[in-house]
């Protein structure tokens, strides 16, 4: 069975400075990796994701995630935190050789990220 | 650009009542997806379908069903409704079922069960 575990339930971070929040994963085969942030009382958007090919990512708002193999993880970024990105972020994962569930997205618990200005 | 819509957007109801839940998701997109995300949870995966053909199932109750009808909108009904059903409950849709096709999400409906 697939899983996603996000270590950290809250993420502060200064505005201006760079921004990590973590995202490692557990599947059988190869897998397909996502990021969607939720914003308060709002539907999750789709920030990013990695299928296959490079291992940085390059998504909306300036965000990135680095895909590693061997560690496992899939670690979301920032370069330079903005105080709208404070939001709820979530991991998600889909493992495409599982058959049935391979099209459900599996998420993680989420990590409350807050940037002070 | 279009997104998926989700109808009502709140929901108020007493326990062992019914409720219907409606999606209508981005034109052309053929697969909805429906997620419930209780207090402070990460969404979880009920159901989905693709061409009006149910093609995955998860952590749904068997009080409740769903189905996508041929303008690819979705309900999800629920009946006796309990204090633990209430949630927020998201539809998100995309074009084809492949696994590397983002989903893109409604803004949820808010059932609240009294």
């Amino acid at each position: 069975a697939q899983s996603v575990a996000q270590p950290e339930d809250q993420v502060n971070v200064a505005e201006g400075n760079p921004l990590t929040v973590k995202c490692t994963y557990s599947v059988s085969g190869n897998p397909y990796l996502f990021w969607y942030v939720q914003y308060p009382n709002r539907g999750l958007q789709f920030l990013l994701k990695y299928i296959t090919g490079d291992n940085l990512v390059k998504g909306s708002y300036g965000f990135e995630a680095e895909f590693n193999k061997s560690q496992t993880s899939f670690h979301l970024k920032k370069p330079s935190a903005l105080v709208s990105d404070s939001a709820l972020y979530f991991c998600a994962v889909r493992d495409p050789i599982s058959g049935a569930g391979s099209y459900q997205l599996t998420f993680g618990k989420g990590t409350k990220l807050s940037v002070i200005p | 650009a279009a997104g998926v819509i989700q109808s009502p957007r709140h929901l108020m109801k007493e326990k062992r009542e019914t409720a219907t839940l409606k999606c209508y998701p981005i034109p052309r997109h053929d697969t909805v997806y429906w997620y419930q995300q209780g207090p402070g949870q990460d969404p979880q995966f009920l159901i989905s379908f693709y061409e009006k053909m149910q093609s995955d199932k998860g952590s749904i109750p068997d009080r409740f069903s769903a189905q996508q009808f041929s303008d690819y909108h979705s309900e999800l009904n629920m009946s006796s409704l309990e204090l633990g059903d209430s949630a927020l409950y998201f539809c998100a849709s995309s074009l084809g079922q492949s696994s590397y096709n983002e989903q893109f999400f409604g803004p949820g409906t808010r059932l609240t069960v009294l």
